[in-house]
């Protein structure tokens, strides 16, 4: 098994550019979680899907940030306009809900906006 | 509001020695209590985890602790070796749902 897979593995952008991260979930898991992590705030749940639906984006910081499963193997985190404090390591993971509540991660995208 | 506090920050233990990380959280509506592993560079990934019918779980060198009635649980990792040099986190997952909130992390170094 290939695990989650995350694209790109590193992102250098320009303040008010958008910014889009990618996921590829584990094949036959229902859930899919979007973290960020920086020093200040540790690890941080920004949103979950379940069998493609957001179930809780109380974690989303603000409107720049959108995320979407448009089906069960591929999901985006938007971020549009960015901004320098945005700059964090992106992480997606995933899990098979319905049995287990092991959380697989992908290996993150450090995101730098400059 | 922060529901889980782990301690310590920062740890340094020698090879053979046990290394101690702790964990408190504030809210008893929680289910599932992993200990997340993340090396430099890479994501976290789960150690162990453990359920609140039992007080302690053990696989291999690592082992949970568990204390219902003082909120609290705790990784034991025995005979530490320096391959175990890395970030640990604790973890907490709510009843009603999945979501996981996580400690603040303990950069743990076993020196040779």
């Amino acid at each position: 098994d290939a695990g989650v897979i995350q694209s790109p593995r590193h992102e250098v952008t320009e303040m008010g550019q958008e910014v889009t991260l990618r996921c590829k979930p584990i094949s036959g898991h229902n859930s899919l979680f979007w973290y960020r992590q920086t020093m200040m705030r540790g690890l941080e749940l920004l949103i979950y899907f379940n069998n493609n639906v957001p179930i809780d984006d109380s974690g989303m910081p603000e409107d720049r940030f959108s995320a979407k499963m448009p089906n069960a193997s591929f999901s985006t985190l938007k971020i549009q306009p960015s901004e320098p404090r945005d700059s964090a390591v992106y992480f997606c993971a995933s899990s098979y809900s319905t049995s287990s509540d092991t959380q697989y991660f992908g290996p993150g995208t450090r995101l730098t906006v400059l | 509001q922060q529901q889980v506090k782990q301690s310590p920050q920062s740890l340094i233990v020698q090879k053979g020695g046990i290394s101690i990380i702790n964990c408190a959280y504030e809210n008893t509506a929680f289910d599932y209590f992993p200990w997340y592993q993340q090396f430099p560079g890479k994501g976290p990934a789960l150690l162990i985890a453990i359920r609140p019918d039992v007080s302690e779980k053990k696989e291999g060198r690592f082992t949970i602790s568990f204390n219902k009635s003082a909120k609290q649980f705790s990784l034991h990792i025995m005979d530490s070796q320096p391959g175990d040099s890395a970030t640990y986190f604790c973890a907490v997952k709510e009843t009603s749902g999945s979501r996981l909130t996580f400690g603040e992390g303990t950069q743990l170094t076993v020196n040779p």
